[in-house]
């Protein structure tokens, strides 16, 4: 596609349940990155993806957090067992290179946990 | 601990006069430094870049200045126009070019008036 895809744009869900976001980055992008951004904050890491393998996860917040890449293109970030702190905006990046600092964001995933 | 600061929540300027935004970062590790314009409901998008080894670098109306003992950059535009009304994140990576792990400050919201 011409950029970076997210889904769903908004999803509210209950506290408890599992959530997954997706996001598909822009053809032939190799580094792909998932960050967050809660209300007030600034734009928070969470996993890097290079290929299908993700060198830094460091910024996962709980073992709740997973995700994946298949076949060097789409992500999914997966929460199990939300709770109301993990409502925010979910980005997806992604880049022709890892040592590039020119992100390409996505719109965004908005998650609300009532 | 906020690694990269943006001290302004917000800053409101006439259309043709200069914005200048500001942004303070603690880690003597980042050599590498990023801006960022956000509109609503869109995700950030690359404006202008610097890295270490200059102090200052200019693209058309925008201007990004780099004081490495104060650990301070800042963002020129001018002369400001509405369509730059937009949230502003200042970003700083640990290695030239980039990297894989772009840490934000919290953003300037900039409203630029008629």
């Amino acid at each position: 596609g011409a950029g970076v895809s997210q889904s769903p744009s908004n999803k509210v869900t209950e506290k408890g349940k599992d959530v997954e976001l997706r996001c598909d980055p822009i053809s032939g992008h190799t580094a792909l990155y998932w960050y967050r951004q809660s209300l007030g904050q600034g734009l928070e890491f969470l996993i890097y993806f290079q290929g299908n393998s993700a060198p830094d996860k460091s910024g996962l917040p709980s073992d709740r957090f997973s995700a994946e890449r298949t076949g060097g293109s789409v992500s999914t970030l997966t929460i199990q067992r939300t709770q109301q702190e993990d409502s925010a905006v979910y980005l997806c990046a992604s880049s022709s290179h890892a040592n590039t600092g020119e992100l390409f964001f996505g719109e965004g995933s908005r998650l609300t946990v009532l | 601990d906020q690694q990269v600061k943006q001290n302004s929540p917000s800053l409101s300027v006439q259309e043709g006069r200069i914005s200048i935004l500001n942004c303070d970062y603690t880690n003597s590790m980042f050599d590498y430094f990023l801006w960022y314009k956000k509109y609503p409901a869109e995700g950030p998008t690359f404006l202008i870049s610097i890295s270490s080894i200059k102090d200052k670098n200019e693209d058309g109306r925008f201007t990004v200045f780099l004081n490495k003992s104060a650990k301070h950059l800042s963002l020129h535009i001018v002369p400001s126009q509405p369509g730059d009304s937009a949230v502003y994140f200042c970003a700083a990576s640990p290695r030239t070019g980039g990297g894989n792990k772009l840490t934000f400050g919290t953003g300037t919201q900039l409203k630029v008036e008629l």
